[in-house]
């Protein structure tokens, strides 16, 4: 079975220092890998995502990811946070059972504060 | 904006109703699926629609129950509603099933059970 893991509940960075949200996979095969965010009392948001194509994947806003197969992570970055960054943001894989099943599965998300 | 409708935005009843989640996918998109977010079982995919028959099934309660009509809409049902179904509710539509189309959520209903 797929899983996620986000290695940090909570990060905080310096606006306009890098930012690290680290995620671990597990999968019995390539997987499907996304990232979204979600503002305080908002949908979810796809930030980016990894269909096995090229590893270093980039997504809006500036964040990027990459797909990391020898370390099963997909941990996403940015090189400057901005105050509007600040959000929960869930690592997911696509949970595919057969027959073109699909739901995702969430990790337990990262919230993560822009100090000024 | 996803394109992804939901309805109602709130909603608030007291335990042993039932009520009823509306949605609506973007428009040409087959797939539809519900995920329930709470503070302790986080986001968790509840089932999936496809083309109004019933593809998948994640954590669902046997109280719950969904549809997808011919116009592709969507429904969930929860009945016998209990204190600990208190959550957002989103709704996630995609162009197609399987492969690596992605899903668009919806803004979500709240739901508070008292």
């Amino acid at each position: 079975a797929q899983s996620v893991t986000q290695l940090d509940s909570h990060v905080s960075v310096s606006e306009g220092t890098p930012v690290l949200l680290r995620c671990n996979y597990s999968s019995s095969y390539s997987p499907s890998l996304f990232w979204y965010v979600q503002h305080p009392n908002k949908g979810l948001q796809l930030l980016l995502k990894y269909t096995s194509a090229a590893t270093l994947v980039k997504g809006i806003n500036g964040f990027e990811a990459e797909f990391k197969k020898s370390e099963t992570s997909f941990h996403l970055t940015k090189p400057s946070a901005h105050m509007s960054d600040a959000a929960e943001y869930f690592c997911v894989v696509r949970t595919e059972s057969g027959g073109g099943a699909d739901g995702l599965t969430f990790g337990k998300g990262t919230h993560l504060i822009i100090q000024p | 904006d996803s394109g992804v409708t939901q309805t109602p935005k709130h909603l608030i009843t007291a335990t042993g109703q039932r009520v009823t989640l509306r949605c609506s996918p973007r428009s040409g998109d087959l797939s539809v699926y519900w995920y329930q977010q709470s503070l302790d079982q986080g986001l968790q995919f509840l089932i999936q629609y496809y083309n109004g028959e019933e593809r998948a099934k994640g954590n669902i309660l046997e109280r719950f129950s969904a549809q997808q009509f011919p116009d592709l809409h969507s429904e969930l049902n929860l009945s016998s509603l209990e204190l600990g179904d208190s959550a957002l509710y989103f709704c996630a539509s995609s162009v197609s099933s399987g492969g690596r189309y992605e899903q668009y959520f919806g803004p979500g209903t709240r739901l508070t059970v008292t």
